[in-house]
């Protein structure tokens, strides 16, 4: 069975420093991998995704996450946090069939 | 904005009672996904079709069904509800069976008093 895992329920940086956001999945076959964002009062929207081609992959607003099969993992990375990167973060993970396992969220927290 | 519409934004029902949420995908997408996202559970999936055809059900309760029509809009539909069904109904669409790309609506708020 499919599993994701983040670490930290929530995250608190200074606008400017660094954005770590962990994964770590689970999963007998190849995944596909996820980061969704959630701004308040919004639907999902993907960052980017991991689809077994290039392992460092890069998305929307500066983010970027780097699959490592030998760690199981698929952190979320961004160099300077801006104060509107404040949203909930999703892990998700599938095989290839639409059908997606979330993680438990990460709400990521900007301060001035 | 996804491309895909949910309706209505949002819902106040009373416990026992029925409600039908509605999505249209993006356009040309053949896929609809249903997912539930409430504080308990998270976000989870509920089910999927393909132009028309149920192709896979995750942790959908009985009282819950949906189905995708000629035209390709989806509805949830929810009966005998209870105070835990409240939570964002999301749907989603792709353009394929993959899910490489999924897109999702802003949602449906449920709330059952």
């Amino acid at each position: 069975a499919q599993s994701v895992t983040q670490l930290g329920s929530h995250v608190s940086v200074s606008e400017g420093a660094l954005v770590l956001l962990r994964c770590n999945y689970s999963s007998s076959v190849p995944p596909y991998l996820f980061w969704y964002v959630q701004y308040p009062n919004q639907g999902l929207q993907l960052l980017l995704k991991y689809t077994s081609a290039a392992t460092l992959v890069k998305g929307i607003n500066g983010f970027e996450a780097e699959f490592k099969k030998s760690e199981t993992s698929f952190h979320l990375t961004k160099p300077s946090a801006h104060m509107s990167d404040a949203a909930e973060y999703f892990c998700a993970v599938s095989r290839n069939t639409g059908k997606l396992i979330f993680g438990q969220g990460t709400t990521l927290q900007v301060k001035p | 904005d996804s491309g895909v519409t949910q309706t209505p934004k949002h819902l106040i029902t009373a416990t026992g009672q029925r409600v039908t949420l509605r999505c249209s995908p993006r356009s040309g997408d053949l896929s609809v996904y249903w997912y539930q996202q409430s504080l308990d559970q998270g976000l989870q999936f509920l089910i999927q079709y393909y132009n028309g055809e149920e192709r896979a059900k995750g942790n959908i309760l009985e009282r819950f069904s949906a189905q995708q029509f000629p035209d390709l809009h989806s509805e949830l539909n929810l009966s005998s509800l209870e105070l835990g069904d409240s939570a964002l109904y999301f749907c989603a669409s792709s353009g394929d069976l993959s899910g490489n790309t999924i897109y999702f609506g802003e949602g449906s708020w449920l709330t059952v008093v």
